[in-house]
Parts: structure tokens; C-alpha cells; sequence
């Protein structure tokens, strides 16, 4: 099992660009969600899903838009970047509940000038 | 909402010290609470968690909490730490709210240097 993959690993942008960061997991987790990471303000919920076709904003879901069209895959997309996205992006996934056990993917540094 | 609490943001400490990180969370319902550890460049990974039982929970790598719901806390522990220990660890919390899914609600980090 490769687990929960992101890509890419590292992508810079231009303020106003768009982009997709990528997600997937080979363990038929139903729950994947995504965080992002700044220092000093630990890991903070963007997105989640419970399923394919369902999905609900978490703590900071402004500027970004998921899907949930199968199980393996849950994309993040950015409407047009900013600097103050600039940051690490992890996506996670769980057996059926937030409550389980999380597991990370390796992330996805962003930086926005 | 629930919130997560750690209070040591950087800690410093020499080898076969033992080590207790702080963290208190905020919500009176059930929780399940977990601690991860992120080493240098790498991503998230499970140290310990809880969910019910016995509120002394043993993880990986030698580390332990326990779990004290009268007092909010989750307080992570080592007996002897070890240089490969250096890295950042986060209290999370999910409160099991019926039904209703959400994420886990993550501390600020501590910051984790072990000197030679």
C-alpha cells in the first residue's frame, strides 16, 4: 500500500493563479480531509469528506474548493492564490470517522508571491 | 467548538532526560485524543491515541499519556529521550459530537530539541 500521496511536493505560484494539489489513498478510507500548517498555529482543518460525493468545510475554508468524486481522490483547489496561503498542506484519511485514526500524507509546500 | 491547548511551544533537553509535554483541551463531551510526532522533513505520524479504557496509553517508540478527564488533559511522557526524539509533537482532539462528522482539532505544536 503506498498510503495517502500528494502531489506535488513543492509548487510556487504568482498571486491569482489557480491550482490543484492532489490527493490520494489506497486504503479505502471513506473520511479524507485537508489541513494546512503555518508555524506557530499547528495543523488547522480546510475540507473534509465523509464519502464520494459529500463534502463540508472545516475551520479555514476560505479561498479553496474540494470534491469527492471516488473514494481514492480528494482535490484541493486553490480560485486564486494568495500570499497569505502561502503554506505546507497536508491531506489525511481515516476508516469511516474523524474519530479513527488519521494518516498523512507526506505534504505539499506552497509558497504564493 | 473544542480547542487544544499545549503549553511548552519549545523545549530543550539533553539526553536520557525525561520528558512531559502539556496538553489540555477544552469540551465536555467525549473525545478521543491523540499525539503525533513530525520529524525533520517528514510528515504526521501516530505516536499514541485514546478512546476509552485505561486512561495510561502506550505508543510507539517508548512514549506514553495519560489521559486525567477531571483536569482536561492528555500530557505526553518519556521516561529517557533520545536525540532521534528531536521533532515536533501536536496534541489533537476529536470530539465524538453525535453524528456529526468534523476533524481533528490540532495544539500549536511543541517544538522538541534533544542535545547530545
Amino acid at each position: 500500500n503506498a498510503g495517502v500521496t500528494q502531489t506535488p511536493k513543492f509548487q510556487v505560484l504568482k498571486t491569482g493563479q489557480s491550482m490543484t494539489l492532489q490527493c490520494a489513498q489506497d486504503m479505502n478510507h471513506e473520511y479524507m480531509s485537508w489541513y494546512r500548517q503555518d508555524p506557530g498555529m499547528g495543523l488547522r482543518l480546510i475540507h473534509y469528506s465523509v464519502g464520494a460525493g459529500i463534502t463540508d468545510q472545516g475551520e479555514v475554508p476560505n479561498g479553496y474548493n474540494v470534491s469527492r468524486s471516488t473514494t481514492e481522490d480528494f482535490p484541493l483547489r486553490l480560485l486564486s492564490a494568495a500570499p497569505s496561503q502561502t503554506s505546507v498542506y497536508f491531506c489525511a484519511s481515516s476508516y469511516r470517522a474523524p474519530y479513527n485514526e488519521q494518516f498523512f500524507g507526506p505534504g505539499t509546500r506552497l509558497t504564493v508571491l | 467548538a473544542q480547542s487544544v491547548s499545549q503549553h511548552n511551544h519549545h523545549v530543550i533537553l539533553s539526553e536520557a532526560a525525561s520528558l512531559e509535554l502539556g496538553c489540555n483541551y477544552s469540551y465536555g463531551g467525549t473525545v478521543n485524543l491523540f499525539w503525533y510526532v513530525q520529524y525533520p522533513g517528514q510528515h504526521l505520524q501516530l505516536l499514541l491515541k485514546y478512546f476509552s479504557g485505561d486512561p495510561l496509553v502506550k505508543g510507539i517508540k517508548g512514549f506514553e499519556a495519560e489521559f486525567i478527564k477531571s483536569k482536561f488533559s492528555f500530557n505526553l511522557r518519556k521516561p529517557s529521550v533520545q536525540w532521534s526524539d528531536t521533532a515536533e509533537y501536536f496534541c489533537a482532539v476529536n470530539a465524538r459530537s453525535g453524528g456529526g462528522a468534523d476533524g481533528l482539532t490540532f495544539g500549536k505544536g511543541t517544538h522538541l530539541i534533544i542535545q547530545p
